[in-house]
Parts: structure tokens; sequence; C-alpha cells
């Protein structure tokens, strides 16, 4: 059975510090993303990895960054967070896309920023 | 700019019930369309897909056409149980991404 899991699924942070948010697939895929997720937003993409090492942006990269040292782990940082990042966040992976690649997600982190 | 379009929700319907939730997508070229599903306190996945113009995805008794005439790939079930109660996300890939609608809130009640 195929697997993207996420540490943690519930967290509890204080503004300004800094966080990690970790994902381990076990697809041996290319690809990964990470989204977050927010009522009457849908999905939003953070950034993406296509390979080890290497990363793009999303559409709101601000306030994020992203490491990938090793292909079957994408890490989302946040350097210093702020109440306006609290969401669920989702991660997924992907074989490289073709436009009809299915990609599989994991069960996601609610991260709350007090 | 590539964009996705569903009904807003919550929709509530009775078991049995006929669904259809629209979705309508702006993209350029010739995307391949989803739906995916979250189920309470899941992530999302994959309910079915259509890659090119006519084609229909279905599973799980869902069905959806691809209608390129009209960019849309709405779902449909002709009986709905309350098994089905979640969040449907449409959205559609290119080479070099997946872009999600806002989610459909569905609750079926007995």
């Amino acid at each position: 059975d195929v697997k993207v899991t996420q540490s943690s699924r519930y967290l509890v942070k204080r503004t300004g510090e800094k966080v990690f948010l970790e994902c381990v697939q076990d697809m041996d895929h290319e690809n990964m993303f990470w989204y977050r997720q927010d009522p009457g937003l849908g999905l939003r993409l953070i950034y993406f990895s296509y390979d080890v090492k290497m990363k793009e942006k999303g559409d709101i990269p601000e306030g994020y960054s992203v490491s990938r040292e090793k292909k079957e782990r994408f890490s989302l940082i946040l350097e210093s967070a702020s109440t306006n990042q609290t969401s669920m966040y989702l991660c997924a992976s992907s074989r490289r896309l073709t436009g009809n690649t299915e990609a599989f997600f994991g069960q996601g982190t609610r991260l709350t920023v007090v | 700019g590539d964009s996705v379009t569903q009904m807003e929700g919550p929709v509530t319907l009775s078991e049995e019930a006929f669904l259809t939730i629209n979705c309508t997508y702006t993209a350029t070229g010739y995307p391949s369309l989803f739906w995916y599903v979250q189920y309470p306190g899941e992530g999302l996945q994959l309910l079915l897909k259509a890659t090119k113009a006519d084609d229909k995805g279905s599973n799980k008794g869902f069905e959806a056409t691809y209608r390129k005439e009209t960019t849309s790939f709405h779902l449909e079930k002709g009986s709905v149980q309350v098994s089905d109660s979640a969040v449907y996300f449409c959205a559609f890939g290119t080479a070099s991404k997946l872009t999600f609608g806002t989610g459909t809130r569905l609750q079926v009640t007995l």
C-alpha cells in the first residue's frame, strides 16, 4: 500500500518559533509538494520539488522554505511562525508530472500558531 | 491564468438522492481532469480522472465526463449514501502542476 506520511497530525506553536513539518513517501516518487488548505480557499501550492535538492516556488511561498536532501523526504520550514500561518498543511507526492499523473496525499498536519 | 471553479457548498442531500457537483476550468492546452475526495480527518485521495476530451471517469458509482466544448467536468452520482459525506475537489493537471478548486462539502443524511 502506497504511503505518504506526515510526522505530526496536530501541532501548536508560538509566534516567532521556527517550525519544521516533515513528510516521507515510500513510492520512489520524483515529485513532492506542500499545500495549505484553508476554508473557502481550497488547496494552495506553497512549494514543490521535482528532484533531490531541487525546489520551485508555488503560488504562496512567502514565509516558508523547504528542504529536500533525500528523495523520500520533503520538509516544510516556517522560519518565524505567525498566526496567519495557522492552517492545515498537506504533503503530496507523484511520479514525474505528465499531465495525467495522480498525486498521493498524506493525512495532513493541522498547525495552530498562538 | 489557470483556475478551477466549482460550486460552493455545503450540499445537503438525503440518502439515495441524485448528486451533481459542477466544475469548470480555465487552462491553456489540454489538461487532464481529476476529482479528489477528502473524508473527515484524512488527506485527499483520487476518486476518478479523465485524460482527454469526451473521456468518462468513473469509480464507486461516481462519474464525470470531460467536456472540452464547455470546459467542464461535473461530478455525478445516481444514489448517494451517508458514507459519501466528504469534501470533493475538482482539479486539473498540466506538465508542471496540479491546480485545485476550493472544494465542495457534501453532507448526506438518512
